[in-house]
């Protein structure tokens, strides 16, 4: 079975432009999670979903973050404009619906120059 | 609010050498332990969990238990290989609690010489 997918796996960009991170979970999984991993404020929750529906959002930096989740199968997480402090490796991980542990996906490396 | 501490690298082994990871957790409610394995530009992986206390999670030789009385789950394996170096992180989540994202430690950075 697939695990948990992310592209791109890397990305470079310049401030100010939009960044758009994708998800696609393991199929069946009904929640959501994205990560961002950073020296030096290691792994940090910035949202997560249930049956497609944001639960907490209290990670998210700032309003230039958002995610959206308009299927199962699918979640995007957008930087707009981006900066370069949001360079960091952000993750996406599902979970199952009885299960506690979560899967994670390779990651997306996020350079902002 | 919930957190997660475990020592901090980088910890430097010989092969074969006898490995413990400390962790320590405070939470408000009961939550489940989670051990996650990070090796150079790839993502986590699960090695081991437990959801009760009492309980050992064990994977690939390595093992921690759920103690309640002293809020801890520490990392062992008795014979380390070069191959088991990696980042490792212990975690927690409190789904009864509503706190249903993972709370991770700062990771411990594992270097094992041959």
């Amino acid at each position: 079975d697939a695990g948990v997918i992310q592209s791109p796996r890397h990305e470079v960009t310049e401030m100010g432009q939009e960044v758009t991170l994708r998800c696609k979970p393991i199929s069946g999984h009904n929640s959501l999670f994205w990560y961002r991993q950073t020296m030096m404020r290691g792994l940090e929750l910035l949202i997560y979903f249930n049956n497609n529906v944001p639960i907490d959002d209290s990670g998210m930096p700032e309003d230039r973050f958002s995610a959206k989740m308009p299927n199962a199968s699918f979640s995007t997480l957008k930087i707009q404009p981006s900066e370069p402090r949001d360079s960091a490796v952000y993750f996406c991980a599902s979970r199952g619906e009885e299960g506690h542990e979560q899967y994670f996906g390779p990651g997306t490396r996020l350079t902002v120059t | 609010g919930n957190s997660v501490t475990q020592m901090e690298g980088p910890v430097t082994l010989s092969e074969e050498a006898f490995l413990t990871i400390n962790c320590t957790y405070t939470a408000t409610g009961y939550p489940s332990l989670f051990w996650y394995v990070q090796y150079p530009g790839e993502g986590l992986q699960l090695l081991l969990k437990a959801t009760k206390a009492d309980d050992k999670g064990s994977n690939k030789g390595f093992e921690a238990t759920y103690r309640k009385e002293t809020t801890s789950f520490h990392l062992e394996k008795g014979s380390v290989q070069v191959s088991d170096s990696a980042v490792y992180f212990c975690a927690l989540s409190d789904r009864g609690g509503g706190a249903d994202g993972l709370t991770f430690g700062k990771g411990t950075h594992l270097i094992i010489q041959p």
